[in-house]
Order: C-alpha cells, then sequence, then structure tokens
C-alpha cells in the first residue's frame, strides 16, 4: 500500500466546514483512498472511499486532485461529535484479506 | 446486524492468567481481523483470518494465540502475557473478495491490562 501523510492535528470550529488533507504522492493507478475515523476509546468507523470521482455521502465528502496525489475529505458542518483521530489509507479496493494499514492520522478537535 | 461485538469490554489479568477475548459478527463477512492499540498510536494488525484460515500472523509472539471456530467468531488467547502487552484489541470484519463498499468494521475493542 502507498504511504499517506496527513497534518498531526487540525482545530475547527463547531458548526464550520471541517476539510482535512491527505498527501498520497506514489499512489497507484488501481488503489483508493479511504477515510477512516475513530473517537476516543471506540474501534475505527470507515468514512468513505473514491477512485478519482470526488464522493458523497450521509457522512463526509472526498475531493481527489486531478492528478491523484493528493485528496481532502470535508465534514460539511462538524460538530464536537467530529473530534477524532482521522485517518487516510490507500489501497486496492476489494485487495483482499490483507489488513489494514495505519499512519498516524490527524487529530480534529472542533472548538465549541 | 452490523455490528462487531467484542467482549469483554475491560480485562485486568496477571501475567500467570490464561484468559481470552471474543468478537463476533453476523453481517456474512468471510474475513477477521485482529488489532493491538498502544495509547496514541495507530491500530496495528495482528492476525487475519479469511474463510475461517489464519492468512497473516504478523510476527506476533506466541504468547497470543488467535482462533476462528467459525465464519462468525473469533477468539485471542492470552497466556503469560507481559505488562507492556496491556492496551486496547480491536477486532474487524470485512468482506474479503468481494467489493468493500462500506470497508472494514470495527468492534469497540478489549481494554486489556496486564499486572
Amino acid at each position: 500500500d502507498a504511504k499517506t501523510t496527513q497534518p498531526t492535528s487540525m482545530d475547527c470550529a463547531e458548526g464550520r466546514a471541517a476539510n482535512l488533507p491527505c498527501n498520497h504522492s506514489t499512489i497507484s493507478g488501481n488503489e483508493y483512498v479511504y477515510w477512516y475515523r475513530q473517537i476516543h476509546s471506540q474501534g475505527p468507523q470507515y468514512i468513505i472511499h473514491g477512485l478519482k470521482n470526488n464522493e458523497t455521502n450521509e457522512m463526509a465528502s472526498l475531493i481527489i486532485t486531478e492528478d491523484r496525489k493528493s485528496s481532502t475529505l470535508i465534514l460539511p458542518h462538524a460538530t464536537l461529535r467530529d473530534t477524532a483521530v482521522y485517518y487516510c489509507i490507500v489501497r486496492v479496493e476489494g485487495g483482499g484479506a490483507d489488513g489494514l494499514t495505519f499512519g498516524k492520522g490527524t487529530h480534529l478537535i472542533i472548538q465549541p | 446486524d452490523t455490528e462487531v461485538t467484542q467482549t469483554p469490554k475491560h480485562l485486568v489479568m496477571g501475567m500467570t492468567n490464561k484468559k481470552s477475548l471474543k468478537c463476533e459478527q453476523h453481517m456474512g463477512h468471510r474475513a477477521m481481523y485482529w488489532y493491538k492499540q498502544k495509547a496514541k498510536k495507530p491500530p496495528e494488525l495482528m492476525f487475519v483470518y479469511s474463510y475461517e484460515k489464519l492468512s497473516i500472523n504478523e510476527s506476533v509472539p506466541s504468547r497470543f494465540s488467535p482462533e476462528c471456530p467459525n465464519s462468525s467468531l473469533l477468539n485471542l488467547h492470552l497466556h503469560a502475557l507481559q505488562p507492556e502487552d496491556s492496551a486496547l484489541y480491536l477486532c474487524a470484519s470485512s468482506p474479503s473478495g468481494t467489493r468493500e463498499r462500506y470497508g472494514y468494521t470495527f468492534g469497540s475493542g478489549t481494554r486489556l491490562t496486564v499486572v
């Protein structure tokens, strides 16, 4: 799996959009960008994933640059419950049971 | 049922004890995983079971012994652990061999303390 680079921590005001960047300059053509988050003392939770088109679901939006070397996870209206560590992972979709490899992630703190 | 259930939620054990962690899912997922997570660190993969067979062991010490009795159940047997093994142990499952439309599903973990 390609490696990713994320900021260690970010702050965002409650009610504002939280934009979390991820660099993955060595991503391969068949690798997807996945985002998970881990709220304190819970297991990681899947958020969204995409290949090259922008994706949106009920939790977030994923914007992938045209060259696919970076992406941004957007939480449109952040709440205090969105305070968590956010992990960006690149891997082949349906890549088999090889396990996810987590980097250090971004600790997002939503301020009231 | 869209959950992975782990029991117990908390466990304190002595270094000479034998204990087991249990993980259960009823989503029809055919791959199950054990992760270890130390404080302020990302989860680290320990074992992978695919179709009830151990497919990946990330050089985990033998004092950790995984078992997959059936496609819904995953156990982690613990024996002669050290205090440095204290951590959050996470179980996950995924639909191996099919599109991971919804990604991996994780349990809430077992908080293990070795005294």
